[in-house]
């Protein structure tokens, strides 16, 4: 079945440490997002990746650190820099163009 | 500054009835609109969607309405199911080919049988 992995479900990281967060799409597409999601704060854009080896910033990129080395993986870094770094992070993928985008079920992080 | 809002944290209905979910935005230049479900602990999936250019869009149950001068979308299920219970989210994308969406905070929707 095609779809968007993304592991572990739950990360427990001491503060301090750097921590990456994997995200694999086996459905072909081109684009690969990173969103955060905070109680009362809907998702916000991290990083998003339109092609390989190529990635830009988006809303709330400071502290969080992407590669993007082959078309289907997408890991997140989540750098002792972020200040709050314990939320859910989501990934997700699609092909270019009008299409929307299709969400893993996501990673549970908490720094203590 | 939040460009998408969602102002009802929360909706509580009926099943049978209808639920209307509703999502203001401050961006004239969005130009597609879309809804997402999200049950805990899991990603979003896709539910429907409308370009600028509609005013209507309509998927079995699912019927979302764009009113552009007020800068208004809403979502009308109908009927609800107890099945219907998630976290509805409205999402709007600013254009060009980045496909970047903002998100608004989320609507709990919860169908009492």
């Amino acid at each position: 079945d095609g779809g968007i992995t993304q592991s572990p479900k739950y990360l427990f990281r001491k503060e301090g440490q750097n921590v990456t967060l994997s995200c694999e799409q086996n459905l072909n597409h081109d684009a690969m997002y990173w969103y955060r999601q905070d109680p009362g704060q809907g998702l916000r854009l991290i990083y998003y990746s339109q092609i390989v080896n190529d990635f830009q910033k988006g809303d709330i990129a400071e502290g969080y650190s992407v590669s993007r080395e082959k078309k289907e993986s997408f890991p997140l870094t989540v750098t002792s820099a972020q200040k709050n770094p314990t939320a859910f992070y989501l990934c997700a993928s699609t092909e270019r163009g009008y299409s929307p985008l299709h969400f893993g079920n996501g990673t549970r992080l908490t720094v203590t | 500054d939040q460009q998408v809002k969602q102002n009802s944290p929360s909706l509580s209905v009926q099943e049978g009835r209808i639920s209307i979910l509703n999502c203001d935005y401050t961006n004239s230049m969005f130009d597609y609109f879309l809804w997402y479900k999200k049950y805990p602990a899991e990603g979003p999936t896709f539910l429907i969607s409308i370009s600028s250019i509609k005013d209507k869009n309509e998927d079995g149950r699912f019927t979302v309405f764009l009113n552009k001068s007020a800068k208004h979308l809403s979502l009308h299920i109908v009927p609800s199911q107890p099945g219907d219970s998630a976290v509805y989210f409205c999402a709007a994308r600013s254009g060009g080919a980045t496909n970047k969406l903002i998100f608004g905070t989320g609507t709990l929707l919860a169908v009492q049988p």
